[in-house]
Order: C-alpha cells, then sequence, then structure tokens
C-alpha cells in the first residue's frame, strides 16, 4: 500500500520560503506523476505543481514565479519550494500521486500539514 | 481561465435519498473531470475520474456522467458515511477544483 508523508516547518515568516518535503513508502517514485496541493484553512482546493520521476515538472501559472518542485529517487522523495511567502500562502499542503497514466487526477494523499504564515 | 460551476454549494439529505450533484465548466473539457470526496480534517478522496470511471475501492453507489462542459455525481442510495464535502476537479488543463458542496445530514 503506497503511502505519502509530508514533513517540514509549520510556521514560515513572511517572505521567507517555505520548504516540504513528500516521502513515499510501500511504492517507488518511478512512473508516476507526483503533485502539491494546497487548501487555505475553511476554502476549497488548488494544485500547485507536479513532477516527473525523470524531473519533469510544471506548475500552476498563478505560482510559477514562486515555485520549485523537485525529486529525489534515491530517496524516494519529491520536495516543494515557495519562495516570498505571505499569509495568503497559509494553507494546509497535501502531496499526492497521480492515478497511472494520468498526471492530474490523485489517488493516493498525503495526511497533509499546515503551515502558517506569520512573524 | 476555465471557469467552474458546482452546484449546490450545499444540500440536505436523508439516508437512503438519491443524490446529484453537478458541475459546469465555461469550455468543453471533454471528460477531463473528476470527483472527490472530502472528510473535515482528512485529504480528499478520489471516488470518479474521466467523468465516469469508478476508482478501485469505491462503492458502486457512487457514478458520474457528463462529458463537454456538463457532469454529474450521483450517490443513489445516500450512506451514513456519505456526508461530507464534495469537490469536481478538470484536468483538461491547468488543474481546477470547484467551489465544493457539502452534503449534510437533513
Amino acid at each position: 500500500q503506497v503511502q505519502l508523508q509530508e514533513s517540514g516547518p509549520g510556521l514560515v515568516k513572511p517572505s521567507e520560503t517555505l520548504s516540504l518535503t513528500c516521502t513515499v513508502s510501500g511504492g517507488s517514485i518511478s512512473t508516476y506523476y507526483w503533485s502539491w496541493i494546497r487548501q487555505p484553512p475553511g476554502k476549497g482546493l488548488e494544485w500547485i505543481g507536479y513532477i516527473y520521476y525523470s524531473g519533469n515538472s510544471n506548475y500552476n501559472p498563478s505560482l510559477k514565479s514562486r515555485v520549485n518542485i523537485s525529486v529525489d529517487t534515491s530517496k524516494n522523495q519529491f520536495s516543494l519550494k515557495l519562495t516570498s511567502v505571505t499569509a495568503a500562502d497559509t494553507a494546509v499542503y497535501y502531496c499526492a500521486r497521480s492515478v497511472a497514466g494520468t498526471r492530474e487526477s490523485w489517488d493516493y494523499w498525503g495526511q497533509g500539514t499546515l503551515v502558517t504564515v506569520s512573524s | 481561465d476555465i471557469q467552474m460551476t458546482q452546484s449546490p454549494s450545499s444540500l440536505s439529505a436523508s439516508v437512503g435519498d438519491r443524490v446529484t450533484i453537478t458541475c459546469r465548466t465555461s469550455q468543453s473539457i471533454t471528460t477531463y473531470l473528476n470527483w472527490y470526496q472530502q472528510k473535515p480534517g482528512k485529504a480528499p478522496k478520489l471516488l470518479i475520474y474521466f467523468a465516469s470511471t469508478l476508482q478501485s475501492g469505491v462503492p458502486s453507489r457512487f457514478s458520474g456522467s457528463g462529458s463537454g462542459t456538463d457532469f454529474t455525481l450521483t450517490i443513489s442510495s445516500l450512506e451514513p458515511e456519505d456526508f461530507a464535502t464534495y469537490y469536481c476537479q478538470q484536468s483538461y488543463n491547468t488543474p481546477q477544483f470547484g467551489g465544493g458542496t457539502k452534503v449534510e445530514m437533513k
């Protein structure tokens, strides 16, 4: 059974960089697309971007200038960096795996981690 | 950008009811439409992808239909565990989610 687990600081100061890592267990990171998705408290879902195990990535245009997603196949992990954060970036951040053969339909999700942007 | 309109935003229903949620897009997305269920404090769960394909392990009381710009998620007979928020999501281009439909107990 594939499991995903997000890790990283729960509090980030405004203007700094949010960094999260997703560790995949129970399966290989190869062959699938891996995404980050966020949800501000009490609000809807927003796709941030995806990465393929080969390193090919794609980002939401609304965040593209501030986002970088990378992959470390040796550790079965992928990571998110979001620069110049503001209070609007406060959200639960989920990592997720795409359904085989798709890029943006997600069948396995992490439990989510709340990141608060505050001084 | 594709505009997504999910309706209703909330509904009240009883166990055993047939429930229908709709999602409309501002342009054709063929069948690149997914449905998720989310319970409080939990990650979303994929129910339906490509508009009508039931995800493995999801009960058959859930079904999806539609193509182009109009899509429907139907729960044929509501079970107690189905009270949750449901989201549609298009994967035709930059992924976007609908605003959600909260299914509450009547």
